[in-house]
């Protein structure tokens, strides 16, 4: 079945590197375009970036601009999240989903599936 | 940016009642917004895409509709496992932004 399984939260001081992977399968992972959302606890969704099918092209919100980078690889079916200077108000659940659309990325056919999420809590 | 605003932040609703969930963007999106559900601990599910596209496996009571810059989730004959938290995510430039939610909860 289609899967997504991320890994790599924890707890991170401020203004150090982490990097989430997120591992597909059930699917042919370099036909799809690929989002990171977070969710700050008890808060809502944030769109955080997406890459498209095949890597060139990228795009992500504001908040993260200039600290985190998304990538994948296709040969090894995985997408990852580099986050740098990471701040408090990252801490969130970060979750990968797949574009539902073969042929988009904006998400225009929404987000799906969703993995189940990677805890990641900035604290000194 | 667009901005995406839900309306109501919360419900309280009993089986079987009718719930209908706004989403108003700050600008026109033509019919390119989502809806998911959210229960606690979990994550989102995609229930509705192109405003009023119902996804595969999502049950019939669920249903979206609009254009522009308002939208409606309309949940007929709320069952048990409808209570949850309903999202609306637009779809039409980058930033792609989440309205704030609404809380679906028993009356």
């Amino acid at each position: 079945q289609v899967q997504l399984v991320e890994s790599g939260g924890g707890v991170v001081q401020p203004g150090r590197s982490l990097r989430l992977s997120c591992a597909a399968s059930g699917f042919t992972f370099r036909s799809y375009a690929m989002h990171w959302v977070r969710q700050a606890p008890g808060k809502g969704l944030e769109w955080v970036a997406v890459i498209s099918y095949d890597g060139s092209n990228k795009n992500y919100a504001d908040s993260v601009k200039g600290r985190f980078t998304i990538s994948r690889d296709n040969s090894k079916n995985t997408l990852y999240l580099q986050m740098n200077s990471l701040r408090s108000e990252d801490t969130a659940i970060y979750y990968c989903a797949r574009d539902a659309s073969s042929v988009g990325w904006h998400g225009e056919e929404g987000f799906d599936p969703w993995g189940q999420g990677t805890l990641v809590t900035v604290s000194s | 940016d667009i901005q995406m605003t839900q309306s109501p932040s919360s419900v309280s609703a009993s089986v079987g009642d009718r719930v209908t969930i706004t989403c108003r963007a700050s600008q026109g999106l033509s019919s390119w917004l989502a809806w998911y559900q959210q229960k606690p601990g979990k994550a989102p599910k995609l229930l509705i895409y192109a405003a009023s596209t119902l996804q595969s496996g999502v049950p019939s009571r669920f249903s979206g509709s609009g254009s522009g810059t308002d939208f409606t989730l309309t949940i007929t004959s709320l069952q048990p496992e409808d209570f949850a938290t309903y999202y609306c995510q637009q779809a039409n430039s980058f930033p792609l932004t989440f309205g704030g939610g609404t809380k679906v909860e028993i009356k």
